[in-house]
């Protein structure tokens, strides 16, 4: 079982519409949750972060956790065609100064 | 300020081969991990360093190897190249790696053909 997964995509969703990411991991022993994005051709950057169970905000974005499902989403709203990238997701383990990242999840925001 | 460097950014070499990779972290940043892109296995941890110690590592052979230096600055090997090792290798910085450990700042990546 992989530590972190994710569905490969694509998720292919009409501009305007709300894209919903979604990713499990493995260990309950995990603390910290981060979404990073990647576009084709480029290196990954971080989106956001959460530590704490519920959801939390910013802009466009919404992390989702539930430490009890062990389950982890990012909601992104008003999908805009520049939002077409692969999403990451990744987690920290209690004890593990490392960060473990799901296979990530290919978006696309069609006009 | 400034971003993470990495150089070279592409390179090719033989089987047998070695290699070695820099990263240049963002200023005042402290700890440096490195992963292993691939389209099938994605993003692999392969070591994180902090004030010059290796502080984790990840599953891979001993023919990958890295060191950090005094200012940060930080370098990967990889000996007797195999054509698996094919792959971006990125890197990574934070400032601390401790409760910063999963806000990373990437840099663009060193892509390795092996032929």
């Amino acid at each position: 079982q992989k530590e972190v997964e994710q569905n490969s995509g694509p998720l292919s969703v009409p501009e305007g519409a709300i894209a919903s990411l979604n990713c499990t991991y493995s260990d309950r022993g995990s603390q910290s949750f981060f979404w990073y994005r990647q576009y084709s051709g480029k290196s990954p950057e971080l989106i956001m972060f959460i530590y704490s169970n519920g959801d939390k905000e910013d802009g466009r974005f919404t992390a989702q956790l539930n430490k009890a499902s062990q389950y982890v989403s990012l909601l992104i709203r008003d999908s805009q065609p520049s939002d077409s990238a692969t999403y990451l997701c990744a987690v920290i383990k209690t004890g593990f100064q490392k960060l473990v990242f799901g296979t990530g999840t290919r978006l696309l925001v069609s006009p | 300020k400034a971003g993470v460097t990495q150089t070279p950014r592409y390179l090719i070499k033989t089987r047998g081969q070695q290699v070695t990779l820099s990263c240049s972290p963002i200023s005042g940043h402290r700890s440096v991990s490195w992963y292993q892109q691939t389209p099938g296995q994605g993003l692999q941890f392969l070591f994180e360093y902090f004030s010059e110690t290796q502080r984790n590592k990840g599953n891979f052979p001993g023919r990958f190897s890295g060191r950090q230096f005094s200012n940060s600055r930080s370098e990967m090997n990889v000996s007797t190249l195999e054509l698996g090792d094919s792959a971006l290798y990125l890197c990574a910085s934070s400032l601390d790696g401790g409760s910063t450990a999963g806000e990373l700042f990437f840099g663009e990546g060193s892509r390795l053909t092996v032929l």
